[in-house]
């Protein structure tokens, strides 16, 4: 099993800073098969980035994904009042079909 | 625009019976794969299984393999999750998502599964 691990737990950060999450895995992730998403309290998760660095549709270019590998990065390049919520990483192996996810990063308002 | 509309809450007692649905539509059912996703505050969000309803292919995580099962009916565009015998640790949101490419990218409103004497 690929072991996703997310730094920071939470992030203190005031509106208009810029917030870098990170995702490590514990094996490289095959296909750059990394995926991000948003979650706010009592919704479902929401998909930012796929393939790593690839916005989903309508997804703010505040928003970036980057990394290869073992090492992958969500960057809000600045913070606007609706960001503030809990990131995800997740990554989907091939074979055999298995998919992990991180345990999550919440950003918080300083 | 894609849909996936899952039934509404439940409230359990251990030892019961229990089938999930999760209903979609806006594209054609039987040729995505669709996975169901559990989340509680102590483990976070898990991924369960898969189902390709084309062929019911389905693929379960380790963790829940023999705990539940997953299922499909083509004629309904809906997909199943569902325990022989539910225990007060099943208590969750469960999630059924769409799969392509790798990732998820749509996802149910959630079911929230309440197991408890």
């Amino acid at each position: 099993e690929n072991v996703l691990t997310q730094s920071p737990g939470t992030l203190s950060l005031s509106p208009g800073e810029r917030a870098t999450l990170s995702c490590r895995a514990s094996q490289s992730v095959s296909g750059n098969f990394l995926a991000w998403y948003q979650q706010k309290h009592g919704q479902a998760p929401r998909l930012l980035i796929y393939g790593a660095s690839s916005r989903a549709t309508g997804i703010p270019d505040r928003f970036s994904g980057s990394g290869s590998g073992t090492d992958f990065t969500l960057t809000i390049s600045s913070l606007e009042a609706e960001d503030f919520a809990v990131y995800y990483c997740l990554q989907y192996d091939t074979s055999p079909q298995e998919f992990t996810f991180g345990p999550g990063t919440k950003v918080e308002v300083k | 625009e894609v849909q996936l509309v899952q039934s509404g809450a439940e409230v359990k007692k251990p030892g019961e019976s229990l089938k999930i649905s999760c209903q979609a539509s806006g594209y054609t059912f039987r040729t995505y794969w669709i996975a169901w996703v559990r989340q509680t505050p102590e483990k976070g969000l898990e991924w369960i299984g898969i189902i390709l309803p084309a062929d019911s292919d389905t693929r379960y995580s380790p963790s829940f393999k023999g705990q539940v099962a997953i299922s499909a009916d083509e004629s309904l565009s809906t997909a199943y999750l569902q325990w022989s015998s539910l225990k007060a640790s099943d208590t969750a949101m469960y999630y059924c998502v769409r799969h392509y490419a790798g990732f998820f990218a749509a996802w149910g409103q959630g079911t929230l599964v309440t197991v408890s004497s």
